[in-house]
């Protein structure tokens, strides 16, 4: 069975410091990972994606996540927080491309 | 290209009643979505389709049912909705491309069920 563990429920940073997000997975296939950004009363926005190809992947809006198979993780970062990445994030894995399995969300709040 | 589109945004029911939501996509995907979103909870997938004709169960599947009579269109049915049914629902779909998977997400349906 495939699961998605996403560590802390609410991040809070200052604006101009760094994000980390954390997010570890099980699945019994080497599966792809993607991280979604969702704003308030939006619906879900894909940031980036592992699909097996480089470690280090690189999305939208400056956030990158590197896929560690042996820590089954795929942490989002972003070097400087914006006020505009207040939002709320989740962390999905795909086994075989059919079903999406997602975490249950981390809320990034910003601070000025 | 409209992308995911859902109908409505908004709705209100009574305990009893039933209603229809709508799902479309013109981006000639063959999967298709339906997830329910609740705080704290994530997105849970209640039924999806694999193609035209096609339905499966998800996670959360009971008080639901699902038609795909259309390629780009996913129907979502609540025959008597139940407050415990009272979510955003998302519908979103996808293309497998080699192992270039991604879901595309419509803006939502807010449903509260009294």
């Amino acid at each position: 069975a495939q699961s998605v563990t996403q560590l802390d429920s609410h991040v809070s940073v200052s604006e101009g410091t760094p994000v980390l997000l954390r997010c570890n997975y099980s699945s019994s296939y080497s599966p792809s990972l993607f991280w979604y950004v969702q704003h308030p009363n939006k619906g879900l926005q894909l940031l980036l994606k592992y699909t097996s190809a480089a470690t280090l992947v690189k999305g939208i809006n400056g956030f990158e996540a590197e896929f560690k198979k042996s820590e089954t993780s795929f942490h989002l970062t972003k070097p400087s927080a914006h006020m505009s990445d207040a939002a709320e994030y989740f962390c999905v894995v795909s086994p075989y491309g059919q079903n999406f399995v997602f975490g249950p969300g981390t809320r990034l709040s910003v601070l000025p | 290209n409209a992308g995911v589109t859902q109908t409505p945004k908004f709705r209100v029911l009574k305990t009893g009643q039933s209603m229809t939501l709508l799902c479309a996509q013109d981006m000639n995907h063959e999967y298709m979505y339906w997830y329910r979103q609740d705080p704290g909870m994530g997105l849970r997938l209640i039924h999806y389709s694999v193609g035209e004709g096609t339905t499966a169960k998800g996670e959360v599947p009971d008080g639901y049912n699902v038609s795909r009579l259309k390629k780009q269109n996913f129907l979502l049915g609540l025959e008597s909705a139940a407050p415990s049914q009272t979510s955003v629902y998302f519908c979103a779909s996808s293309s497998i491309q080699g192992s270039q998977e991604t879901q595309y997400f419509g803006p939502g349906t807010r449903l509260l069920v009294l």
